[in-house]
């Protein structure tokens, strides 16, 4: 069973500080990872993709990716109220037309 | 990002009706494309991967010819809901794959499906 865990919160922190969420996957062949953003009753939102090992900054959002742990996080940095939302881990096991296998995601909420 | 539409964003029917869902790749050619349900306060499920010009493919337990889907060119698949009833109401999500070198997923705005 291929499986994506990640902790379903509620994560709570202040306007301004760095959020910080996790996910761990199963399996080792796992190639590329995401995250998404969902807020309530919309749609999901990709909003950063990392496939190598390392860091990957766009903005206020770092990516970290550990394949040998078999671990990706994603920090928020100066968290606004605006980043309220659920937080959705996803990988992709590989590129022969496979869907993305999703986390149960990680509700964050920022208080002002 | 790429953009994915979906419509309509919101259909109330009656039972037994059957509903049809249009998924569009705006920017890009999708030749994998994804239709998800999601009921209120629970994680997306996965429903079936619908591949350009061949069968889609269903999630164990999604009964293919009550959700039939089309994957009629790379930019347009659709879901139709036959027969439909009220524990069929859902959010149903739609989400295209490119084809560029990270095989990156984009999601649609969502369709509200009510049964009455």
């Amino acid at each position: 069973q291929k499986e994506v865990e990640q902790n379903s919160g509620p994560l709570s922190v202040p306007e301004g500080a760095i959020a910080s969420l996790n996910c761990t996957y199963s399996d080792r062949g796992s190639q590329s990872f995401f995250w998404y953003r969902q807020y309530s009753g919309k749609s999901p939102e990709l909003i950063m993709s990392i496939y190598s090992n390392g860091d990957k900054e766009d903005g206020r959002f770092t990516a970290q990716l550990n394949k040998a742990s078999q671990y990706v996080s994603l920090l928020i940095r100066d968290s606004q109220p605006s980043d309220s939302a659920t937080y959705l881990c996803a990988v992709l096991l590989n590129q022969a037309g496979t869907a993305l296998i999703f986390g149960k995601g990680t509700t964050l909420s920022v208080s002002s | 990002g790429a953009v994915v539409s979906q419509h309509p964003s919101r259909v109330i029917c009656k039972s037994g009706t059957s509903v049809k869902i249009e998924c569009r790749s705006l920017d890009f050619q999708a030749t994998t494309m994804f239709w998800y349900r999601q009921f209120p306060k629970k994680s997306l499920m996965l429903m079936a991967t619908s591949n350009e010009g061949s069968k889609a493919t269903y999630e164990q337990g999604v009964e293919k010819d009550k959700f039939l889907i089309n994957h009629a060119s790379l930019t347009l698949s659709t879901l139709t809901v036959t027969s439909a009833h009220p524990e069929d109401s859902s959010f149903y999500i739609c989400s295209a794959r490119d084809s560029g070198p990270y095989n990156e997923q984009f999601f649609g705005p969502g369709t509200r499906l009510t049964v009455l």
